[in-house]
Formats: C-alpha cells, sequence, structure tokens
C-alpha cells in the first residue's frame, strides 16, 4: 500500500494565482517526519521543509506555508502567488521511527506544478 | 559547502554489461542513502548505510544490485548485467544521521541500458 498519496498529478496555473499541493500519508507509527522536496527541470531534489509528528503548527516561509493536519494524514502545500520560477515536481515523503524501515524515506509520486506567464 | 556530487551524471550502456556508480556525501555525513527514480515515478529506496553498521539492503531489486562504502565517504553503487529496466536516474543522498535529520539529495546519475 502506498504511505504517501499524492493523488494530483499535474497543476497548472496562470502566474500568480494560490496553488495547493495535496499529500495523505499513512503511517502506524506515533512518531514520524514529513518532507517537502522539489524537483525543478534541473534533476537535483531541492528540500523545502522537514515537520515532526509532535508538531502540528502551520508553518510559513515566504510564499510557501504548510498545513499539517494529523486528523486527516494530510501534510498540504500552498504556494501563493505563484511564479514561472516555481514550476517543478513537487514531492511529498515519509520518514519513520521504526526500527525495520528506520532511515528511510517514503516518497509520493509527484506532483508536476506548471505555472504559465 | 560542497553538497552531495554524483558520478557519472550520465550513463549509457548495453544491457549485460556492469555499471559502477558513485556518490560522494557531505563531508561530516554520517547516513547515506540510495534511491532510484523511474520516468514520471517518485522515488524508490535501495539500500542505507549508517556509519559502521551494517547497512539496510532491503531495498535492493534484486540480487545483480550492491552498494559499499568507505567508512563515512564514498559510496559505489554496482548493478551488475544490466537489464532495461535498471534504466533510472539514481539518487544518492546524505544526513547527519539517521531518521532524524534531512536528508540531500545530489543531481543523480541517469543510467539508460540499451
Amino acid at each position: 500500500a502506498q504511505k504517501v498519496t499524492q493523488a494530483q498529478t499535474e497543476i497548472s496555473v496562470v502566474e500568480k494565482e494560490d496553488v495547493t499541493l495535496d499529500c495523505v500519508y499513512e503511517t502506524r507509527d506515533t512518531t514520524y517526519y514529513l518532507f517537502w522536496y522539489k524537483q525543478p527541470p534541473s534533476g537535483e531534489l531541492v528540500f523545502l521543509i522537514r515537520r515532526n509528528s509532535f508538531d502540528e503548527q502551520n508553518e510559513i516561509s515566504g510564499r510557501y506555508s504548510w498545513n499539517f493536519q494529523k486528523s486527516t494524514s494530510s501534510f498540504n502545500f500552498t504556494i501563493t502567488a505563484s511564479q514561472v520560477v516555481d514550476s517543478a515536481v513537487y514531492f511529498c515523503a515519509l520518514s519513520e521511527a521504526n526500527g525495520s524501515t528506520l532511515g528511510r524515506l517514503y516518497f509520493g509520486r509527484g506532483t508536476q506544478l506548471t505555472v504559465w506567464p | 559547502g560542497a553538497g552531495v556530487s554524483q558520478s557519472p551524471s550520465n550513463k549509457v550502456t548495453e544491457k549485460g554489461k556492469d555499471v559502477e556508480l558513485r556518490c560522494d556525501p557531505i563531508s561530516g555525513h554520517t547516513a547515506l542513502y540510495w534511491y532510484r527514480q523511474r520516468l514520471g515515478q517518485g522515488l524508490e529506496f535501495l539500500i542505507y548505510f549508517q556509519g559502521n553498521s551494517a547497512p539496510d539492503k532491503s531495498g535492493l531489486p534484486s540480487d545483480r544490485f550492491s552498494a559499499e562504502r568507505t567508512g563515512e565517504s564514498v559510496s559505489t553503487l554496482t548493478i551488475q548485467r544490466t537489464q532495461q529496466e535498471d534504466s533510472a536516474v539514481y539518487l544518492c543522498a546524505s544526513s547527519p544521521e539517521v531518521f532524524t535529520d534531512t536528508q540531500y539529495f545530489g543531481p543523480g546519475t541517469r543510467l539508460t541500458v540499451l
């Protein structure tokens, strides 16, 4: 079963629109971390944010914000006033405290975001 | 400081040949990971190394895949008798320690098996 689901395969918006990327995760662990990475056309994964399972506070960083809700097992990512440079594939990932899988990241399939000028 | 580096950036090989992919982690990072990304897919865990502990090889897809790491430095991922389904981007990541720390990724090696 998928541990991380990103239901949106592709999203297209026009510059300055707000866009939310959805991420739903599945784990039995009470201690875990959630991540978002950006993969621009160059291919290198760029770390955006990490949240632990005990911290449900939403976070804002410039135009980026993240909404973590344990009740719905979701960790959604919103870009406000999108720009062409935001065009990339965005991956949500989960890391569990379970000893047998300690250290590995489980990735969703990614959401391709295209921002048109 | 320098990030994770990988070489080669691109590798084209013929079916049946062996290939070696190299990863240089960020200096001081004790944990090193290999992932595979097939076209249009998310990343798939292959193996990770943590200091001198035995590596977690549970993600390796077959016995044609192996990896080594010298101490807390360079790692090589070897694929023997390559098959066309091995074509993918192989990404390496490192972190200061396992689990609690963010993994930082290299640029990847794009492997094409003809």
